[in-house]
């Protein structure tokens, strides 16, 4: 099993939308969980950080954190078409010492 | 000015040549990174570094090399440079202090091995 899993997608949604973004981790990941977004030929940037279960607000991001599930993920409200990007989610690594491991990323269309 | 940079963030090389890439931080950040990402397999780490004297090899570090000349600069090295290192390479830095684990990333260079 890979330590983070996304559906490479494309995942395509129409313009003012929720984006629904998803990531599973295996038991090696357990710390701290990022979302990077990252545009083709570009470096990742940090859209949200979470630490613990539940969910957390930041402008018309949501991430949400499940650690029974192992389950992480991101929710975009009224996308718009600069959102289209791919999502990186990343976990810090158990024993890690800010070592995170990625994961392949999600391909986001925001569709006019 | 950005807070992390790397040179070149272009070039073009050919096989068995040596090539060195270099990342440069004013984040006052102790701790570095280089990463590989090739299409469909992420991002995938080489080398790190928790201090100027801690230099560790990540899951991919099998013809590489790195420097960490001071707490600012990190250089990654391909002595013999082959084609499936054609890659974007990143750097990345994160603060011990900060405790989260965030990290922050370079621009990239982009490498084409021939």
């Amino acid at each position: 099993q890979k330590e983070v899993e996304q559906n490479s997608g494309p995942l395509s949604v129409p313009e003012g939308a929720i984006a629904s973004l998803n990531c599973t981790y295996s038991d090696r990941v357990s710390q701290s969980f990022f979302w990077y977004r990252q545009y083709s030929g570009k470096s990742p940037e940090l859209i949200m950080s979470i630490y613990s279960n539940g969910d957390k607000e930041d402008g018309r991001f949501t991430a949400q954190l499940n650690k029974a599930s192992q389950y992480v993920s991101l929710l975009i409200r009224d996308s718009q078409p600069s959102d289209s990007a791919t999502y990186l989610c990343a976990g810090g690594l158990t024993g890690g010492g800010n070592k995170l491991t990625f994961g392949t990323g999600t391909q986001l269309k925001v569709e006019l | 000015d950005a807070d992390v940079t790397q040179t070149p963030r272009n070039r073009i090389t050919k096989t068995g040549k040596r090539i060195m890439l270099e990342c440069s931080q004013t984040k006052g950040h102790d701790r570095m990174y280089w990463y590989r990402q090739d299409p469909g397999l992420g991002l995938r780490l080489i080398y790190y570094s928790f201090d100027v004297k801690d230099i560790n090899k990540g899951e991919i570090s099998d013809g590489y090399s790195v420097s960490r000349q001071a707490q600012a600069k990190f250089s990654l090295s391909l002595e013999s440079a082959i084609p499936n290192q054609t890659a974007l390479y990143f750097c990345a830095t994160s603060d011990l202090l900060e405790s989260t684990d965030t990290q922050y990333f370079g621009p990239g260079t982009r490498l084409t091995v021939l």
